[in-house]
């Protein structure tokens, strides 16, 4: 079955410069969450979207920003990179129901600020 | 601070033991989720249990869910190494749009 791609799988960028992640859900699912897993902690609840607008926000700095586009795949654009920023992403998807359904994560996106 | 906090942060047993990881939280939900996380990799959903439900089986897996304690428990049967890696719980709320809010984790150690 196919499920939730991420790319790129490793990126290395210097302090400043600008990062964009990118997200193909699973095939029929409307709704993309973002994570961020620091060194050693749990993933952190960045952003959400369920039909292409934006349904729920975390702990994103204003540096970030996300959307999802008309095919439902979904980018994460990173400005002014900070060490602090390198992390693993996740981007999981879902189909959206009231009683909540599961989340199926990507493999991450490992972001290493220099 | 967290929603879920778990314990033992980290466990470590052998080969055909059994695993037993707990998880608490604050507010009120609508599912509890189950994930495994090998060093660095993507999180592997393991299992699902919704507010309504108080015991799931998938394999070797055994959930349980306790509601007026806001706990849940994660039983591995019969472990084994490749069950080595972190499990997280993770709750969502409801009216929280599906965000799910994870624990601390349990690093689990399986050894041969």
């Amino acid at each position: 079955a196919a499920g939730v791609i991420q790319s790129p799988r490793h990126l290395i960028k210097e302090k400043r410069e600008t990062a964009t992640l990118k997200c193909y859900p699973i095939p029929r699912h409307d709704t993309v969450y973002w994570y961020q897993q620091g060194p050693g902690q749990d993933p952190q609840f960045l952003i959400s979207f369920y039909e292409k607008m934006q349904s729920d926000k975390g702990s994103i700095p204003d540096r970030f920003s996300a959307q999802q586009f008309s095919d439902y795949h979904s980018e994460l654009n990173m400005s002014s990179l900070e060490l602090g920023d390198s992390a693993l992403y996740f981007c999981a998807s879902s189909l959206y129901a009231r009683q909540a359904t599961e989340a199926f994560f990507g493999q991450g996106t490992r972001l290493t600020v220099v | 601070s967290q929603q879920g906090e778990e314990d033992p942060q980290a466990l470590s047993i052998q080969e055909g033991e059994n695993a037993t990881m707990n998880c608490s939280y604050k507010t009120s939900i609508n599912n509890l989720q189950w994930y495994r996380q090998n060093s660095g990799r993507g999180l592997v959903h393991l299992i699902l249990i919704r507010s309504n439900e108080r015991e799931k089986h998938s394999g070797r897996l055994r959930v349980t869910l306790d509601t007026s304690k806001k706990s849940s428990s994660l039983l591995i049967t019969a472990s084994r190494a490749a069950d080595t890696a972190s499990y997280f719980c993770a709750t969502d709320a409801p009216g929280g749009g599906n965000k799910l809010t994870f624990g601390t984790g349990t690093q689990l150690k399986v050894e041969l």
